[in-house]
């Protein structure tokens, strides 16, 4: 099957800038989550969808982070503006709970911001 | 915020030995998982293990989990070269059988295995 896919790998602003994310899950998985990974660090969860309604956003930080999910399907990560501390790696992932009812994520290769 | 310690944060081995890594988290637990992040790509999933496991196998991966003292360790046997890569553990913190919660993943361990 098809893996995640991510656009674009990596992207290069100033500051205050915007800059858009694109995600397209494995066709049939209903979970998607958008993770943050710091250089050095674990991932962070952002915000997670189930179908096109959101299960949990409490770690997005709302006054310059938005997600949506259209149809259930694709998603957009947006940053406006952007600040130096949101220079990361923005991994996208989707699940399904056949793993005898558990969820285990699949990854894209993920988007590296830098914010300069 | 991070649910997970891993231990150790660097782990340099040669090729052929063992390769053990810890992991220390601190709600309960539905399930735990294991991935493994080689450098600059995405995540891929290793191995789960449910609340009410104890030990799971796969492959050359060897899997614990001890409840009572919320702690997990990942046995890599007869390490590779290309095991290199950062291996993470996360946590799924749903309640009840079924999983619909978020994964929270520690700070992972980065290892290193010399040809």
């Amino acid at each position: 099957e098809a893996g995640v896919a991510q656009s674009p790998r990596y992207k290069i602003i100033e500051k205050r800038q915007s800059v858009a994310f694109w995600c397209n899950p494995i066709s049939g998985h209903a979970t998607l989550y958008w993770y943050q990974q710091i250089l050095g660090q674990g991932p962070k969860l952002l915000i997670q969808f189930q179908n096109n309604g959101v299960v949990d956003d409490s770690q997005l930080p709302k006054d310059r982070f938005s997600a949506e999910r259209l149809k259930g399907v694709d998603s957009t990560l947006k940053i406006q503006p952007a600040k130096l501390e949101d220079s990361a790696v923005y991994l996208c992932a989707s699940s399904t709970q056949a793993y005898q009812g558990a969820n285990v994520l699949t990854f894209g290769a993920g988007s590296r911001l830098t914010v300069l | 915020s991070q649910q997970g310690e891993e231990d150790p944060q660097a782990l340099s081995i040669q090729e052929g030995e063992n390769a053990t890594m810890n992991c220390s988290y601190k709600t309960s637990i539905n399930n735990l998982q294991w991935y493994r992040q080689n450098s600059g790509r995405g995540l891929v999933h290793l191995i789960l293990i449910r609340s009410n496991e104890r030990e799971k196998h796969s492959g050359r991966l060897r899997v614990t989990l001890d409840t009572s003292k919320k702690s997990s360790s990942l046995l890599i046997t007869a390490s590779r070269a290309a095991d290199t890569a950062s291996y993470f553990c996360a946590t799924d913190a749903s309640a009840g059988g079924t999983s619909y919660g978020k994964l929270t993943f520690g700070q992972g361990t980065i290892l290193t295995v010399h040809p």
